[in-house]
């Protein structure tokens, strides 16, 4: 069974303290991982796709990277404004019609 | 707006009640997802249309729930008989077929609660 697993749950950062959230995955042939920005209360918002270990994507303050194993998200001297849950999801090659989420990094910027 | 919208945002209801919610997707999406979200978690799978096509179900559609897709536009998701354990947001989610992408938009959401 395809498996997405984040850490942390949560973090907290001041502002312009850089880091990176991870996500760790377990799948049967991976089609495609992706990265969301969910506000309380409101649906995902995509932010990245990755397909292939190796590649990077970049948006403003945030960079996602792919790994075989595991994709990072870091950001960069973040904001406020960056404050927000990350979700991690996944097709694979057993579902490749349904994300499989993570639980999510519930981020917390502090001015 | 463009995107994908869904109705109503938010729904009480008391324990044994049906309820439907509709999803819209954006226009030139042909496949439809449902997803259901508890307070901490990821979203789960729920169901999948391509076009008018229910083509996959989770094991976690009870007996109670239905999805419509008429059509092939938007969609209609019911549950019969609630219980306080289909408290939950519903989302919603579109994607194009073929493409460059295989990405997935979401609406904002249903919340229902269930009393």
């Amino acid at each position: 069974e395809d498996q997405v697993t984040q850490s942390p749950e949560a973090l907290r950062l001041q502002e312009g303290e850089s880091s990176s959230l991870n996500c760790s995955y377990t799948v049967s042939g991976l089609r495609g991982l992706f990265w969301y920005r969910q506000d309380p209360g409101k649906g995902p918002e995509f932010l990245f796709t990755l397909y292939s270990a190796g590649e990077e994507k970049e948006k403003e303050r945030l960079k996602a990277t792919l790994t075989k194993k595991e994709s990072f998200l870091h950001i960069t001297a973040p904001k406020p404004e960056d404050s927000a849950t990350y979700l991690c999801a996944v097709y694979s090659n057993t579902g490749f019609q349904k994300l499989v989420f993570g639980t999510g990094t519930r981020l917390l910027v502090s001015p | 707006d463009t995107g994908v919208s869904q109705d109503p945002r938010h729904k009480i209801t008391k324990r044994g009640q049906n309820v439907t919610f509709r999803c819209d997707p954006i226009s030139e999406h042909n496949r439809l997802y449902w997803y259901r979200q508890t307070l901490g978690q990821g979203p789960e799978f729920l169901t999948y249309f391509q076009n008018e096509a229910q083509l996959e179900k989770s094991r976690l559609l009870s007996d109670r729930f239905s999805a419509e897709r008429p059509k092939g536009s938007f969609s209609t998701l019911e549950i019969q008989r609630t219980e306080q354990g289909d408290s939950a947001m519903y989302l919603c989610a579109s994607r194009t077929s073929g493409g460059s992408t295989d990405t997935q938009y979401f609406g904002p959401g249903t919340r229902l609660t269930v009393l």
